[in-house]
Order: C-alpha cells, then structure tokens, then sequence
C-alpha cells in the first residue's frame, strides 16, 4: 500500500540558507500535518492543512512557511536557515472522512526528512 | 490545554517477558490516546488506539493497551517481547476538544536476548 512520501530524505544546509521539504500524502487522505523532532526530543506540531487550507498552526517559526497544493502534497519552506532548525521533520497524512470523525483521525507518518544545518 | 507524561525514559527487559510501557494524560474533554513506534532512522508508525468502547485495545506486534479513566492512563503491554521489539515509544493524546496530537517525550525500550 502506498505510504507517507517525503522528500529529501537527508538535507544539509548552511547557516542562513532555504531549505524545502516536500511531503505527499496517502492517495484521498486530505489532511497533512508537520512535525518537527529535534534529537533526542518529542515530535513538535508544526502546521497541518485541510484541503489545501491552513487548519492549525502550531510552535512553528516565522521564518518557516508552509503550503498545501492542488494535489495535496505539501511544502514546507524554511528560510535564514539556524543551526538549531536541526532536525528531524515529519509529515503525516489522514482522512476526515474515517468513520469515526475527524477528531480521532489516525495519521500515517512519512520517514521524516533529516535537516542538519552546519 | 493537553499533555501526555511517559514517566521513564527508558525500560528493559529480558526477552520472553512481559513489557510495560507506561502513560498517562491530561485533556478537557473525551480523550483519544495512541501509540506509536519509532525504529532508528524510521518514521513514526501507528500501533493502536482508544476512542471509544472496550478499555483494552489490541493494536499491531502483539501489543495491547489498557484505558484506565479513573487513573489516566493508557499503558502499553506486551506479553512477552521480543528482541525486534526494542524502539522508542511514543504515546499521544487528542480529544474533542483540540483534535491536534500532543506527543509524550517517549520510552526507549531495550529488550535483550
């Protein structure tokens, strides 16, 4: 069955570059959320989107933004590059047609894209 | 506001033993609780949830998980564990109340052989 896909899977920047991370959700899911985990930390909610609209937003940074396409891939954009901005992000997708609502959706979580910047 | 304490860090244990990881929760509303598993270098996959129904919820791997209102918590188990079994556990909560998933910091478990 086809999974979460993001892409790069590993990505090294320096100090005050741009980074994209891309994020393609399971095929009918309509929802993406993004996560950030730092080493040896938590996954930290990010943004999510909802048919191609912004829906939350979490800690995520001024100098991040972030959208959703026509086919519901997702970018995250991320400028003036901090050494800090080191981590590892996470994508997932789900559906807010399951049975249940969408408020107890099960999300399906990509590989993660592994930032280091130097 | 909405929380998710797993109090150890890290848990052991011999394989062919029980495990026990454990967690409990803080939510305004009607909590949604789940587990996931991180392997190295590997994304988040989903083991199990509660919604709503039966406190014992059977997931993916032979693991298990029990609701327990009263005291908040939502410990994962497993029989007896296995070597492959060794990951970092992460439990999360929602509700409905705020559908976003909030992590605990996780539980590296090491099973030995």
């Amino acid at each position: 069955a086809a999974g979460v896909i993001q892409s790069p899977r590993h990505l090294i920047k320096e100090k005050r570059e741009t980074a994209t991370l891309k994020c393609y959700p399971i095929p009918r899911h309509d929802t993406v959320y993004w996560y950030q985990q730092g080493p040896g930390q938590d996954p930290q909610f990010l943004i999510s989107f909802y048919e191609k609209m912004q829906s939350d937003k979490g800690s995520i940074p001024d100098r991040f933004s972030a959208q959703q396409f026509s086919d519901y891939h997702s970018e995250l954009n991320m400028s003036s590059l901090e050494l800090g901005d080191s981590a590892l992000y996470f994508c997932a997708s789900s559906s807010r047609m399951g049975h249940f609502g969408w408020s107890n959706e099960k999300l399906f979580f990509g590989s993660g894209t592994q930032l280091s910047v130097l | 506001a909405q929380s998710v304490a797993q109090p150890e860090d890290q848990v052991n244990v011999a394989e062919g033993n029980p495990l026990t990881v454990k967690c409990t929760y803080s939510v305004s509303g009607n909590p949604y609780l789940f587990w996931y598993v991180q392997y190295p270098n590997r994304g988040l996959q989903f083991l199990l949830k509660y919604i709503t129904g039966d406190n014992l919820v059977k997931g993916s791997y032979g693991f298990e998980a029990e609701f327990n209102k009263s005291q908040t918590s939502f410990h994962l188990k497993k029989p007896s564990a296995l070597v492959s079994d060794s990951a970092l556990y992460f439990c999360a909560v929602s509700s409905d109340n705020d559908y976003k998933l909030s992590f605990g910091a996780g539980t590296t478990v090491t099973v030995r052989a």
